[in-house]
């Protein structure tokens, strides 16, 4: 049963830390998506790549926040440094590469930054 | 750009009774269009989906038709349960000339279904 894995599930850091975030896709799925979300903003993506390379992080902090996909087995996210309103819920996906097909979640990791 | 609008929050229903959740959308091209659902404490799963104009996705008596005339993408039940209590998220993919293979997502409705 292919699933995405996602670590930690849940992480508690102080305002100013560095925080990553990793991610597994399903093997053989060439897209993978970055996800927050929180009560205020519903569900935001912050960034996507396929076949490794990064199509789009206009969603993303370039400030603080960053995206990398250092082979096909791995996804991170990381901030640096982090903030109390960075305090949400990651999700990652993955998706086959075919747009009609469904993107596959994780169970997300819960940040909450003090 | 392409939105989705979903009907506002929480939906309370009693056990065995009908539901529908709204969605419509907004798209320059021909998208796919899909249901996700989101227990407590989990990430989204795919409920239905819909590839073109006048099809049906279904799924666990969930039910959901692809109207282009109306741009909607109504969310229906016949008679549900308590384990149908959840998130509920429309969304579409553009198919359009960007090709991005990016879903859009409405903002959820939350269900809750009492015994």
């Amino acid at each position: 049963d292919a699933r995405v894995t996602q670590t930690p599930r849940h992480k508690v850091t102080e305002m100013g830390q560095e925080v990553t975030m990793r991610c597994q896709p399903i093997l053989g799925h060439n897209t993978v998506f970055w996800y927050r979300q929180t009560m205020m903003q519903g569900l935001e993506l912050l960034a996507y790549f396929r076949n490794r390379a990064p199509l789009d992080d206009s969603g993303m902090p370039k400030d603080r926040f960053s995206a990398e996909m250092p082979d096909a087995t791995l996804a991170t996210l990381k901030i640096q440094p982090s903030e109390p309103r960075d305090s949400a819920v990651y999700f990652c996906a993955s998706g086959p590469g075919d747009l009609r097909n469904e993107q596959f979640f994780g169970p997300g990791t819960r940040l909450t930054v003090l | 750009g392409d939105s989705v609008t979903q009907m506002e929050g929480p939906v309370t229903l009693s056990e065995e009774a009908f539901l529908t959740i709204n969605c419509t959308y907004t798209a320059t091209g021909y998208p796919s269009l899909f249901w996700y659902v989101q227990y407590p404490g989990e990430g989204l799963q795919l409920l239905l989906k819909a590839t073109k104009a006048d099809d049906k996705g279904s799924n666990k008596g969930f039910e959901a038709t692809y109207r282009k005339e109306t741009t909607s993408f109504h969310l229906e039940k016949g008679s549900v349960q308590v384990s149908d209590s959840a998130v509920y998220f429309c969304a579409l993919s553009d198919e359009g000339s960007s090709n991005t293979g990016k879903l859009i997502f409405g903002q959820g409705t939350t269900l809750q279904v009492k015994p």
